[in-house]
């Protein structure tokens, strides 16, 4: 069975600081995606970054970051010198690569607050 | 291009009401996912649909809900009768390949 754990129910930061959101993920799957979606008040799901399996390069698109790690099962997100527009819940999200079965299975998500 | 689009936005029900959600996907996006989202968790897939057949209802309670998509373009979900613990935001989603463009949800109450 699939499954995203979010251990951060809330985080809350000033702004312009760096923080991070943990997702660990537990899969049979040798062959997999990941995902990060943002979620602001509005409610749609925007979708941020996809990182394959056999991909462990961090990467990097402005102020955010996510570090890939496959022996640990983690696929973290930093943002750096946050902002209030950051404000939302962030959800990680896994889905394996077999054609036809493409459903994703999210973690429970973080609140994240960026205070002015 | 146009994203997903969903009606309504907001319903409010009592308890044993039905209730149905509409559902249009992105031109040419031949897969839409339903998922339920209970306040303060992550969606949940209720169901998939290639065209207009079924991949994945597994998690559909289909005791209560049904889910429809004629056609293979617009798609329609039912609630009924509609449960307290209904309650909850249903998001339309679509692809091509393997990214999945999510509507704004419809946001259901249940009294």
């Amino acid at each position: 069975a699939q499954k995203v754990t979010q251990a951060q129910t809330e985080i809350s930061v000033v702004e312009k600081e760096d923080v991070t959101l943990d997702c660990v993920y537990e899969t049979r799957d040798t062959t997999y995606y990941l995902f990060w979606y943002k979620q602001p008040p509005s409610g749609e799901l925007v979708f941020l970054i996809r990182r394959n399996s056999f991909d462990e390069q961090n990467e990097i698109s402005g102020r955010y970051s996510w570090n890939f790690q496959k022996s640990t099962s983690s696929f973290n997100f930093t943002i750096t010198a946050s902002q209030v527009v950051d404000s939302a819940v962030y959800f990680c999200a896994l889905r394996n690569i077999i054609q036809g079965a493409q459903k994703l299975v999210f973690g429970q998500g973080t609140r994240l607050t960026i205070n002015p | 291009e146009a994203g997903v689009a969903q009606s309504p936005r907001y319903k409010i029900i009592e308890k044993r009401q039905s209730v149905a959600f509409w559902c249009n996907p992105i031109s040419g996006h031949a897969t839409l996912y339903w998922y339920q989202q209970i306040l303060g968790q992550g969606p949940k897939l209720l169901i998939q649909f290639q065209n207009n057949g079924v991949v994945d209802d597994s998690q559909l309670p289909k005791d209560r809900f049904s889910a429809e998509r004629l056609k293979g373009v617009d798609s329609t979900l039912k609630i009924q009768p509609a449960k307290l613990e209904d309650s909850a935001v249903y998001l339309c989603a679509s692809s091509r390949g393997v990214q999945q463009y999510f509507g704004p949800g419809t946001r259901l109450t249940v009294l």
